[in-house]
């Protein structure tokens, strides 16, 4: 069956760069589009990026300076990178295929 | 960007009784292609967003046909006939027509 998971650091510091993998079984990626979606605590979704079934990417324009999403497809993964992080950066980030949304792996920035 | 505003911020339904949502976006959610890519995703506290509804009005497998989505344009809305106590959450409409693509504020279903 579909399913996303995500991993990553856990805590990443102030300034520093974030690197997450999203981990898919069940469907190909080139077949299907993944999107990364975030959430401060106690706050909405935020749609960061996207990577298309070709390769191509789109990104939210107030990430885009920052963010980059990649994958490979041999191993079935996506990677989101994001540098210069900050406070307002921590959240619980999801990566998703339409209706399947993996588990969310909370990010901590702080020193 | 397109702003997704939802209406209400929230709302407390007895089991049984029924419940509304309303999404509006800035500008027209009609794609290219004519098709309207706005879904409906419920959030159950603590867990992983669930999507609900998507292209304003298809049900996903598995989700009770006591949800129902409608609308167009700029104006759609989320509706239970019946809700139930598993209803409960945050619900979010999502754009997906318009890059980058826009959530709503969420709406806090509570069971009165």
């Amino acid at each position: 069956q579909v399913q996303l998971k995500e991993s990553g650091p856990g805590l990443v510091q102030p300034s520093q760069t974030l690197s997450l993998t999203c981990t898919v079984s069940g469907f190909s990626l080139t077949s299907y589009n993944v999107h990364w979606v975030r959430q401060p605590p106690g706050k909405g979704l935020e749609w960061m990026g996207v990577i298309w079934s070709g390769g191509n990417t789109d990104y939210n324009s107030a990430l885009k300076p920052r963010l980059s999403i990649s994958r490979d497809t041999s191993k079935s993964q996506v990677f989101l990178t994001m540098n210069s992080l900050q406070t307002e950066d921590t959240g619980i980030y999801y990566c998703n295929r339409g209706a399947y949304w993996g588990q969310g792996t909370l990010v901590t920035v702080s020193s | 960007d397109v702003v997704m505003t939802q209406t209400p911020v929230s709302l407390s339904v007895a089991i049984g009784q029924p419940a509304s949502i309303s999404c509006k976006s800035s500008q027209s959610l009609v794609g290219t292609s004519g098709k309207t890519y706005l879904n409906w995703l419920l959030q159950r506290p603590g867990q992983s967003p669930k999507r609900l509804i998507y292209l304003v009005s298809k049900l996903d497998s598995g989700i009770p046909d006591r949800f129902s989505g409608s609308g167009s344009e700029t104006d759609f809305t989320l509706k239970i006939s019946r809700v139930e106590a598993d209803d409960l959450g945050v619900y979010y409409c999502l754009q997906g027509t318009h890059f980058p693509h826009t959530f709503g504020s969420g709406t806090k279903l509570e069971i009165k």
